[in-house]
């Protein structure tokens, strides 16, 4: 149990365009969603946390004009990073935690992004 | 701020022997939660071990057990009968609750070799 799927697993899109990702909770229904952001050989960054229904907090010096985090479902959240720039090429990881287990994210598997 | 700090980027080992992974956090919280996660070449996130900090017996999973010190913020992780596929970045893990949710925060890692 406690499965958490990304789509894509990787993408890449030229400057300036916009790219969707998905994260989805399969088996159990996520109240919270986190995105983290991984750059080579560097540890989980914390960008933002999501509620189901309500605005997303974002992390200092995370831009939330440029990083859209929308949470509809109690299944789904999505990251769209807007205006895409080479710099923005990272690993970027979604958890999910459930009502009941506060306490625990259980991880996806990541989507790889480059930015040409 | 809470802060994660392992101190040793880089670990070897060989296998069937026993290595420990060092890990020191910064907090003025007096409940909180410990993790081990492990990061295989695949980037999918593993949970290998959780500590309550208000449980005083260290907590073990199989050959993973953790040697917390919570007067010296200290939260090691030693791994017994090494295997191959134990190689892997482990982050350290400290995580606090805020209202309805749990917010993680990562130390830097250490990668750890097999050998044979």
């Amino acid at each position: 149990g406690a499965v958490v799927s990304q789509h894509p697993s990787w993408v890449i899109c030229k400057s300036g365009t916009s790219v969707k990702i998905e994260c989805r909770s399969l088996d159990f229904q996520a109240t919270t969603m986190f995105w983290y952001r991984q750059f080579p050989k560097q540890s989980l960054m914390l960008m933002a946390t999501s509620n189901e229904g309500s605005k997303a907090t974002y992390e200092q010096g995370v831009e939330k004009d440029k990083f859209l985090i929308n949470h509809a479902s109690l299944t789904l959240s999505t990251l769209t990073v807007t205006s895409a720039h080479p710099e923005d090429s990272s690993f970027y990881i979604c958890s999910a935690s459930h009502k009941g287990v506060i306490d625990t994210q259980y991880f996806g598997p990541g989507t790889r992004l480059t930015v040409l | 701020a809470q802060t994660v700090t392992q101190s040793q980027p880089e670990m070897s080992v060989q296998e069937a022997e026993t290595v420990t992974l060092s890990c020191t956090y910064d907090t003025s919280e007096s409940d909180y939660y410990l993790f081990w996660y492990k990061q295989p070449p695949s980037r999918q996130m593993i949970l290998v071990i959780r500590q309550e900090a208000y449980k005083q017996q260290n907590a073990t999973e199989n050959r993973f057990s953790v040697n917390f010190q919570k007067a010296a913020k200290s939260f090691s992780l030693k791994i017994s009968d090494s295997q191959l596929g134990d190689a892997a970045m482990y982050f350290c893990a400290y995580e606090i609750h805020t209202g309805t949710a749990s917010k993680l925060t990562f130390g830097t890692g250490t990668r750890l070799q097999v050998t044979l």
